[in-house]
Parts: C-alpha cells; sequence; structure tokens
C-alpha cells in the first residue's frame, strides 16, 4: 500500500495569492515528481526529483516552483496564482524493482486548485 | 516528447459486454504500463510490459504489448461497474529513464 499524502485536497484561492501545495511520502522513495491534470485528461509532467537537492523541470511549463530539502518531502509553490493555474495537481513517487528495468509510480490523491 | 495517442476517448457499455483500449505511438518505448484513476484519486498501477508481444492476464484484464513496442491493449471481458474509471497508458522511453510519458486517456463507463 502506498503511502503519499497530499494537503490540501481542495483549494479555492484569489489571484495574486501566494500557495503551497504539499507532498510527503513515508516510503523512502528518492523520485519524486509533480503532474498536472485537467479532469479527466492526461497527465502532464512539471517538475521532478531525484533526490534531495535534485530538481528539474518537467515536459510541460510551469510557472511553480519545488523543492527538495528532505526526502519524504516535496513542496511546490505558486508565488502569484492566476486563474489559468486551475486544474488538479498530483505528486507521486517511486521505486525501481526487478532486475530488468520497471518502475512503479505511487500517486497521492491529489489536489483540486481553483484560482478565482 | 512521444505521444501516446488513446482510442476510445470516451466508451460506454452495458454491464456484461466485453471492450478493448488502445493506447498507440509512433514511438518505441522500452517499457510500458497501465495505470486506472478514479474520480478524485491518484492513477494506480495495473501492470507493467516490458517485451515485445508479451501478454499480462489481471483476472478480467488482458494487456498486450505491440510487437514493436509503439504500441499497447487493454481488453475487459465481462466489464463490471467496479471497472469504471479513467485508465491512462504510460510509456518509458529507454531503460534508465524514470520519467513517463502518460497517453491521452480512456474514460470508462459501465452502465449497471
Amino acid at each position: 500500500e502506498a503511502d503519499i499524502y497530499q494537503t490540501p485536497r481542495y483549494l479555492v484561492i484569489g489571484t495574486g495569492k501566494k500557495i503551497t501545495l504539499e507532498c510527503s511520502q513515508t516510503m523512502g522513495h528518492d523520485k519524486m515528481y509533480w503532474y498536472q491534470q485537467d479532469p479527466g485528461m492526461e497527465l502532464h509532467l512539471i517538475h521532478y526529483s531525484y533526490g534531495v537537492n535534485s530538481t528539474e523541470k518537467g515536459d510541460l511549463s510551469s510557472e511553480s516552483t519545488v523543492s527538495r530539502i528532505r526526502t519524504e518531502h516535496f513542496p511546490l509553490t505558486l508565488e502569484s496564482a492566476r486563474p489559468s493555474h486551475t486544474s488538479q495537481y498530483l505528486c507521486a513517487s517511486s521505486e525501481r524493482y526487478g532486475r530488468v528495468f520497471q518502475e512503479t509510480q505511487y500517486f497521492g490523491p491529489g489536489t483540486r486548485l481553483l484560482v478565482l | 516528447t512521444q505521444l501516446l495517442e488513446q482510442s476510445p476517448q470516451f466508451l460506454s457499455i452495458q454491464e456484461g459486454e466485453n471492450l478493448t483500449v488502445y493506447c498507440n505511438s509512433s514511438s518505441v518505448f522500452s517499457s510500458l504500463q497501465w495505470y486506472r484513476q478514479e474520480p478524485g484519486e491518484g492513477p494506480v498501477l495495473l501492470v507493467t510490459v516490458v517485451t515485445g508481444g508479451e501478454v499480462k492476464k489481471l483476472k478480467r484484464l488482458t494487456f498486450q504489448f505491440g510487437d514493436a513496442r509503439k504500441d499497447s491493449s487493454l481488453h475487459i471481458t465481462a466489464a463490471q461497474p467496479g471497472d469504471t474509471g479513467l485508465y491512462l497508458c504510460a510509456g518509458a522511453k529507454n531503460f534508465g529513464n524514470e520519467k513517463l510519458t502518460f497517453g491521452t486517456g480512456t474514460r470508462l463507463t459501465i452502465i449497471p
């Protein structure tokens, strides 16, 4: 069973506010990811980290920033929220197993963000 | 970015019917996964296929990886309401590259 948590689950906020979406995992995974997903649509990778002090931008350009100071914690910050940031944000962590590369990504429940 | 196209985008069928969902790309993937996502939750891994032509079964679900490792299919036999959800395929470009490219998704609704 995956132990990855995201808070808040839902957030309604006004334009211009600074927000931080929290993501924590208790599995000791080195790799963590942030995805953006519009309702019922595909996931777009916006940030990833392969370990402490390692962060990279994903395939989809995003105005958000991330940090990885501790293995278990991977928060995402928006300095000034805008209506275009309205979406669902999913955090995931992964482990590698087996002789042949096979990765399992474990996802949190997501944060639904609405910027007014 | 390697695009993974899924078809159909939406599918609504009666309980007990069979269905197949497709995931296609022009690129070769070292491995391909299928996830199911229920409303309000994150995706959950169903299966990983790594060998061209590989077939894996998970109860009533059968997954196949194309011989050329560019496409995959998910077949559900005797669909049940519990199968309802968003099905996402995801590919890894090469071994050692942990970044996944997710497909466009198929929203499946099983009508009791």
